[in-house]
């Protein structure tokens, strides 16, 4: 079975804050997504990345940054955290031309 | 407009009932079409795909009517363990790819 693994179930950290949030996948896939979850908003696509150091805006990037140097562990960064950004943090991973997204068990951020 | 609009719910549903519920779209390029479903606090998984044709498995039945742009999910003699939140996923592009946009999901309850 695929393998998703976030690194922290739940987090809380200060407005400011640098954060880093890490996504492992075990299957060799070459599409990780991340993406956030807010009641009444669905997930929303942060970042996506098709290959090693590759990597794409999604529809709400802003405030976010990724980086993807091995191919399967892929990090978001939030570069000054705002109380905005207090959301459910869900990464995913997929094949190519393949849009079955394999989702990791997701980041409860809580900034305060 | 949502790209992708869900009617929230809860549906409460009794034990062995059936319950039908869509989704609507509003670009009319999208070629691929999605059922998740996901548990409270778990993350979301790929309940089917919808095909034009309609597809079936198991007491999941899903249809397409790209006319009048919407997408179904009914489920036939309800289980408790079927309580969760159904995800429609479309990828709007019209291209292949893994640029899926989610709707806000639709809660199902069973209810003995």
């Amino acid at each position: 079975d695929v393998k998703v693994t976030q690194s922290s179930r739940y987090l809380v950290k200060r407005t400011g804050e640098k954060v880093f949030l890490e996504c492992v996948q075990d299957m060799d896939h070459e599409n990780m997504f991340w993406y956030r979850q807010d009641p009444g908003l669905g997930l929303r696509l942060i970042y996506f990345s098709y290959d090693v150091k590759m990597k794409e805006k999604g529809d709400i990037p802003e405030g976010y940054s990724v980086s993807r140097e091995k191919k399967e562990r892929f990090s978001l960064i939030l570069e000054s955290a705002s109380t905005n950004q207090t959301s459910m943090y869900l990464c995913a991973s997929s094949v190519p031309a393949n849009e079955k997204l394999f989702f990791g068990s997701g980041t409860q951020l809580s900034v305060l | 407009r949502k790209e992708v609009e869900q009617d929230p719910g809860p549906f409460n549903v009794p034990e062995g009932a059936t319950v039908a519920f869509n989704c609507t779209y509003s670009n009319s390029a999208s070629q691929s079409f999605f059922w998740y479903r996901q548990d409270c606090r778990k993350e979301p998984k790929l309940l089917m795909s919808v095909y034009s044709s309609g597809n079936e498995d198991g007491r999941f039945t899903a249809q397409l009517n790209r006319a009048s742009q919407y997408i179904s999910l009914l489920i036939r003699d309800s289980k408790l363990s079927d309580s969760a939140t159904y995800l429609c996923v479309v990828n709007p592009s019209g291209a292949a790819g893994n640029k899926l946009t989610f709707g806000g999901g639709t809660r199902v309850l069973v209810k003995p």
